[in-house]
């Protein structure tokens, strides 16, 4: 069975950092890309940023937004992903997923970690 | 950057009726498109894959169509459990959604 679990979320001030992780199982972690998707408090789904499978590159893709604050890492032998975030902004404010399935789609996701970013 | 756009923004049918959601691309994306279920509380589940396939345990009544840049979520007859928001995700570059569409218990 699938499973992956995120940690790592809290409170933060503008400006700070925090860096999320997502304990993966059930599949083969190292071949599989992995995706943050966050979603604001009442509002939809965002694409965050994704990294390549080990096959592939270990690549990453960020959305705008994030770019240049956010960094998507990957630790093959502990099947764990993370979301470093620096230079956060109130915007940030979200539920985190990390998900995965195929290139595509996600056919997988953990069940979320809140990230509030307030003075 | 392709936007998805979804109609309506809310929807109000009773159990047994049929509902049908709308995403519209702003290009085309082929049949790169997915449908989401989301409860409150809950991760997103995926639906339907490139437009028209359900995914695994996803009953009959899921109904995907359409390709290019108008595509359709068919639900034959509502259960009391399919009252959520639905999304569609394109990906025929990055991963877009749509706004979602809320489908609410009339």
């Amino acid at each position: 069975e699938v499973q992956m679990v995120e940690s790592g979320g809290g409170f933060v001030k503008p400006g700070g950092s925090l860096r999320l992780s997502c304990a993966a199982s059930g599949f083969t972690f190292s071949n599989a890309w992995m995706s943050w998707v966050r979603q604001a408090p009442g509002k939809g789904l965002e694409w965050v940023g994704r990294i390549k499978g080990i096959t592939d590159g270990e690549t990453t893709d960020y959305a705008a937004p994030v770019e240049g604050r956010f960094t998507i890492s990957r630790d093959d032998s502990k099947n764990t992903l993370y979301l470093q975030m620096n230079g956060l902004k109130t915007e940030d404010t979200a539920v985190y997923y990390c998900a995965t399935g195929t290139w595509k789609y996600f056919a997988y996701w953990g069940q979320g970690t809140l990230v509030t970013v307030s003075s | 950057e392709i936007v998805l756009t979804q109609s309506p923004a809310t929807l109000s049918l009773s159990p047994g009726e049929r509902a049908t959601l709308s995403c519209r691309a702003s290009q085309s994306v082929s049949t790169y498109l997915a449908w989401y279920q989301q409860k409150p509380g809950q991760a997103p589940r995926l639906l339907i894959y490139d437009a028209s396939n359900r995914a695994t345990g996803i009953p009959a009544r899921f109904i995907g169509s359409g390709s290019g840049t108008d595509f359709a979520l068919t639900i034959s007859s509502l259960e009391p459990e399919d009252f959520a928001v639905y999304y569609c995700q394109e990906r025929s570059f990055w991963y877009t959604f749509g706004q979602g569409t809320k489908l609410e218990i009339k």
